[in-house]
C-alpha cells in the first residue's frame, strides 16, 4: 500500500464512451502526475500537476482530459478514445515535482481497454 | 534511440544469487530513479540518486555521474523480488524526464 489510491482498477469502455478514472492521495504532497504504458513500451508522462496547477503536459491528445481539483485528488477524463488507447494508466504522488527530485509513490493503476 | 538503456531485457536468476541491472543514459540529469513494476502493474519507487549509492535492505543503487551510468543490485535475491524495474532520469532543465523500458526480473526458487 504506497498512499495512492486508483479507481477503478479495471475498465473497458467503447470508442464513443465517456469515462473517468480517479486517483486520491493523502500523502499532503504537492505534486501528482498521470503515466500511460503501453505494452512493451516505456512509461509515458501525460501530465504533471504541482500545487494543483498543470506545469506539463506532453503534447498528449485531447480526448484526454485531467483535472486536480485539488491536492489530494486527480482525475483524467477520457472521452473518444481509439483501441490503441488501451493500456496501464498509472498515477503518482510525489512532495515537490520531480524537478526537485522528490521520490515519488505510485498507484495500483487503471486498466484500460477500449473496444 | 531512447536517452535510456537499460541492460539486461530479461535476467533469470537462481534464488541466492547476485543480481545486477544496468541503466546507461545519454541527456544531462538532475537526478535519477529506480522503479519495481510488479505483475499487475503496481509500482513502487526505491530510490532516487543525484550521486554516489543508497542502500535499502537487500537493495543497492549506485550512480556515476560523469559516466551516465547507474546500477541496481540486489543481494541474496528471492522469488519476490521477481518484477520488472525501470530506471528514470530527470533531465537537468527539469521539466522533462524518461524512462527506459525496464528490465524483467524472474528469480526462481
Amino acid at each position: 500500500e504506497t498512499g495512492v489510491t486508483q479507481t477503478p482498477r479495471h475498465l473497458v469502455m467503447g470508442m464513443t464512451n465517456k469515462k473517468s478514472l480517479k486517483c486520491e492521495q493523502h500523502l499532503g504532497h504537492n505534486a501528482m502526475y498521470w503515466y500511460k504504458q503501453s505494452a512493451k513500451k516505456p512509461l509515458e508522462l501525460m501530465f504533471v500537476y504541482s500545487l494543483e496547477e498543470r506545469v506539463e503536459n506532453n503534447s498528449v491528445p485531447s480526448r484526454f482530459s485531467p483535472e486536480c481539483p485539488n491536492s489530494s485528488h486527480l482525475f483524467l477524463h477520457l472521452h473518444t478514445l481509439q483501441p490503441e488507447d488501451s493500456a496501464l494508466y498509472l498515477c503518482a504522488s510525489s512532495q515537490d515535482s520531480y524537478a526537485g527530485g522528490s521520490v515519488a509513490f505510485f498507484g495500483q493503476g487503471t486498466r484500460l481497454t477500449v473496444v | 534511440k531512447n536517452e535510456v538503456e537499460q541492460s539486461p531485457q530479461n535476467l533469470t536468476a537462481q534464488e541466492g544469487e547476485f543480481i545486477t541491472i544496468n541503466c546507461s543514459y545519454s541527456v544531462g540529469i538532475s537526478a535519477l530513479h529506480w522503479l519495481q513494476q510488479h505483475p499487475g502493474g503496481g509500482i513502487v519507487s526505491l530510490f532516487m540518486l543525484s550521486s554516489g549509492k543508497k542502500k535499502h535492505g537487500r537493495l543497492i543503487a549506485t550512480i556515476n555521474i560523469q559516466e551516465k551510468h547507474s546500477s541496481l543490485h540486489i543481494t541474496a535475491s528471492h522469488p519476490r523480488d521477481s518484477a520488472v524495474y525501470i530506471c528514470a532520469v530527470v533531465m537537468n532543465t527539469g521539466n522533462q524526464f524518461y524512462f527506459g523500458t525496464g528490465t524483467s526480473l524472474t528469480v526462481i526458487p
